[in-house]
C-alpha cells in the first residue's frame, strides 16, 4: 500500500525567505505525486502535480517541486515566500483504482506560519 | 474551472441523528470522493464511486454509506451519527480521463453533539 510522509508538522519562515516543505513517498509502481495548499476554512486547491517526464515541475503561485526517484522525495519549493502564502500544505500519492480513476493518499500536511 | 459545491459549510447535529452532507459537481466528472480531514492524520477516504449508483468502499467506511443516484451528486450519509464523527469532511471530483487531479469542494465542518 503507498503511504506519504511529511517530516514537518510546522514550519515558520519569514516573508522574502525560501522555503522548502518535505515529502517522501512509498510506492511500488511509477507515482503520480501532487501537492494540494488548503487555506484556514476552505477546501484543498492543487498547487501542482507529477505524472512523468521532466522531473521538475512548475505549478501556481511560484512553486515549484522535484520528483527525485532515488530519494522517493517529492519536495516543494518557493524561492521567495509571501505572507499570503501560509496555509497548510498536503503531499498526496495517486494510485490506480480502476481504469481511470485514481485515489490518493495525502500526508499528514505541514502548516506553514510567514512572518513579516 | 471545475466547481465542486457542498452544501453546508458548517452543520451540528446530536448524537443518534442520521446526517446527509451533501456535494455536487458541474463538470460531469465520472468519479466522486467523500474524505474527512482530522488533526495530525490528514485526509482519510471514506468511499468512493466511479459511476452513477456505484459505490467503493475506502479506508474508513464504518458508520458511512452513501448514495450516487445522479452523476453530479453525491452524498454522504452517517446512518447513527455519534462523537468521533465530528470531523471536516470533504468531497471532491475526477474525470475519468488519465492524470488528472481531484478537485475538492470547501468542504463541511460537522460536530456531533
Amino acid at each position: 500500500a503507498q503511504s506519504v510522509t511529511q517530516p514537518d508538522i510546522h514550519i515558520t519562515v519569514s516573508e522574502g525567505a525560501s522555503l522548502e516543505l518535505r515529502c517522501n513517498y512509498s510506492y511500488g509502481a511509477t507515482p503520480y505525486l501532487f501537492w494540494y495548499v488548503q487555506s484556514p476554512g476552505q477546501g484543498l486547491q492543487l498547487l501542482l502535480k507529477y505524472f512523468s517526464g521532466d522531473t521538475l515541475v512548475q505549478g501556481i503561485k511560484g512553486f515549484e517541486a522535484e520528483f527525485k526517484r532515488s530519494q522517493s522525495s517529492f519536495n516543494l519549493r518557493k524561492p521567495s515566500v509571501h505572507w499570503s502564502d501560509a496555509a497548510e500544505y498536503f503531499c498526496a500519492v495517486g494510485a490506480s483504482l480502476t481504469g481511470t480513476a485514481s485515489k490518493l493518499t495525502f500526508g499528514t500536511g505541514t502548516r506553514l506560519q510567514v512572518t513579516l | 474551472d471545475v466547481k465542486v459545491t457542498q452544501s453546508s459549510r458548517y452543520l451540528v447535529k446530536r448524537t443518534g441523528e442520521k446526517v446527509f452532507l451533501e456535494c455536487v459537481q458541474d463538470m460531469d466528472h465520472e468519479n466522486m470522493f467523500w474524505y474527512r480531514q482530522d488533526p495530525g492524520l490528514g485526509l482519510r477516504l471514506i468511499y468512493f464511486s466511479y459511476d452513477v449508483k456505484m459505490k467503493e468502499k475506502g479506508d474508513i467506511p464504518e458508520g458511512y454509506s452513501v448514495s450516487r443516484e445522479k452523476k453530479e451528486r453525491f452524498s454522504l450519509i452517517l446512518e447513527s451519527a455519534s462523537t468521533n464523527q465530528t470531523s471536516m469532511y470533504l468531497c471532491a471530483s475526477l474525470p475519468a480521463t488519465l492524470r488528472q487531479p481531484q478537485h475538492f469542494g470547501d468542504g463541511t465542518r460537522l460536530s456531533i453533539l
